[in-house]
């Protein structure tokens, strides 16, 4: 069946790294553009970043603009978020999502396959 | 983008007729989804393409609007309807905005 994992969330200290990952199996991921998508504790969505299905387009939040930087591995059905100079404020469950959008480089449509989320703390 | 929702949160009951609203600060065309979150779950897509039922969501849902103005309505809430959901733009890049959520509860 269509999944989606994620896995590399943890504790982190402030101006630390993580590197978060998420494994995509049942469909072609290589056709699919992918998001990364967090939650804050008791707090609503937060959008975070996209990759187009080929890696040729990519965009972030303004909030991770910088810090933050999504990638592919297609061949590896994988999605990656590195994570650097966490702040306390990225404290989040971190969703990877599917994008509807097939074999499109420049639109998106929606996130219709989720993962269950990975956690990630930053605290000292 | 901004996008509002309203209300924030709702009481209602059982094969109540609900409708929650998303305003964008500007025109989004038709590029908006909706999403259902339980507590404790990942989002579900509901809508998308401001009025395109997802495949498997049942039919009392639906989306309207277009520009800056979009409704989702639920024509019979149902026990499992009890959510939270989200509305988000895709027109305006590079920020996928979503909106602030509106929790519907029991009454």
């Amino acid at each position: 069946q269509v999944q989606l994992v994620e896995s590399g969330g943890g504790v982190v200290q402030p101006g630390r790294s993580l590197r978060l990952s998420c494994a995509a199996s049942g469909f072609t991921f290589s056709s699919y553009g992918m998001h990364w998508v967090r939650q804050a504790p008791g707090k609503g969505l937060e959008w975070v970043a996209v990759m187009s299905y080929d890696g040729s387009s990519k965009y972030y939040a303004d909030s991770v603009k910088g810090r933050f930087t999504i990638s592919r591995d297609n061949p590896k059905n994988t999605l990656h978020l590195q994570m650097n100079s966490l702040r306390d404020e990225d404290t989040a469950v971190y969703y990877c999502a599917k994008d509807l959008s097939y074999f499109s480089r420049d639109h998106f449509y929606g996130m219709d396959v989720w993962g269950q989320g990975t956690t990630v703390t930053v605290s000292s | 983008i901004q996008l509002t929702q309203s209300p924030s949160s709702l009481s209602a009951s059982v094969g109540d007729r609900v409708t929650i609203t998303c305003r964008a600060s500007q025109a989004i065309r038709s590029y908006l989804a909706w999403y259902q979150q339980e507590p404790g779950k990942a989002p579900k897509l509901l809508i998308y393409a401001a009025s395109t039922l997802q495949s498997g969501v049942p039919s009392r849902f639906s989306g309207s609007g277009s520009g800056t103005d979009f409704t989702l309505t639920i024509s019979s809430l149902q026990p499992e309807d009890f959510a939270t959901y989200y509305c988000q733009q895709l027109n305006s890049y590079p920020t996928l905005t979503f909106g602030g959520g509106t929790k519907v509860e029991i009454k």
